[in-house]
């Protein structure tokens, strides 16, 4: 069954380094995600992507974010300059269509985030 | 206002039991969708199951059901037959409005539940 994949699945980094995020999302999906859960909370919106822009995003996203589609395949999430917040689980997802059925958005493993 | 709460702290079951864990939404959208999802110790998020507001009858997906109200705006699911590997946190989450690119989901804070052998 196909399936979103992320990498890496745990990322240490320091305070004020940058990390990139990334995810394979399933092969003929349309619609991309990005979520994030700090620990202990709850899964929080950040951004959605569609025919190569950003759809809509969060007031989390502010400009240390950034997300591409560089090849057709991947989808990657950008922090310019981590901050110690920034540790949590980020989560892609992926949407086929928009109508007829097939609302559910699928995730990924996530990315364990831990910024020191 | 939350746009979806879940006040159950941690729920518990008897293992072969039915359980039904709770879920409130509030929204001025007239078509909207709902979804349950589960995230086990290792973190993924399943999904489980989808209600949409102009659906009549209630989602079904084998074990999982949705009882929707919705003039109560609620949205439980109900899980029968519980099984140990059902432990683990379950979200409710919206969709507002009609299905499109801004599809983003609003998350409840999240139930546990654990199932007793």
């Amino acid at each position: 069954e196909p399936e979103v994949t992320q990498t890496p699945s745990h990322q240490v980094t320091q305070m004020g380094q940058e990390v990139i995020l990334r995810c394979v999302p399933i092969s003929n999906h349309l619609y991309f995600y990005w979520y994030r859960q700090i620990l202990g909370q709850k899964v929080e919106f950040l951004v959605s992507f569609y025919n190569n822009e950003i759809s809509e995003k969060s007031e989390i996203f502010d400009d240390q974010f950034s997300v591409e589609r560089p090849d057709g395949s991947n989808f990657t999430l950008k922090i310019r300059s981590t901050k110690l917040e920034d540790s949590a689980m980020y989560f892609c997802a992926s949407r086929l269509r928009t109508s007829g059925g097939d609302n559910e958005q699928f995730f990924g493993p996530g990315t364990r985030l831990t910024v020191l | 206002a939350q746009k979806i709460t879940q006040t159950q702290p941690g729920m518990f079951v008897q293992e072969k039991e039915a359980v039904t864990l709770d879920c409130t939404y509030d929204t001025s959208d007239q078509s909207y969708g709902l979804f349950w999802y589960k995230q086990p110790s290792s973190g993924e998020m399943i999904f489980l199951i989808y209600q949409g507001s102009y659906d009549e009858q209630n989602a079904t997906e084998g074990r999982y059901s949705l009882n929707f109200q919705k003039a109560r705006k609620s949205a439980n699911l109900v899980i029968s037959a519980s099984q140990l590997g059902d432990s683990a946190m379950y979200f409710c989450a919206m969709r507002e409005g009609r299905t499109g690119a801004n599809s983003k989901l609003t998350f409840g804070k999240g139930i546990t539940l654990s199932v007793r052998p």
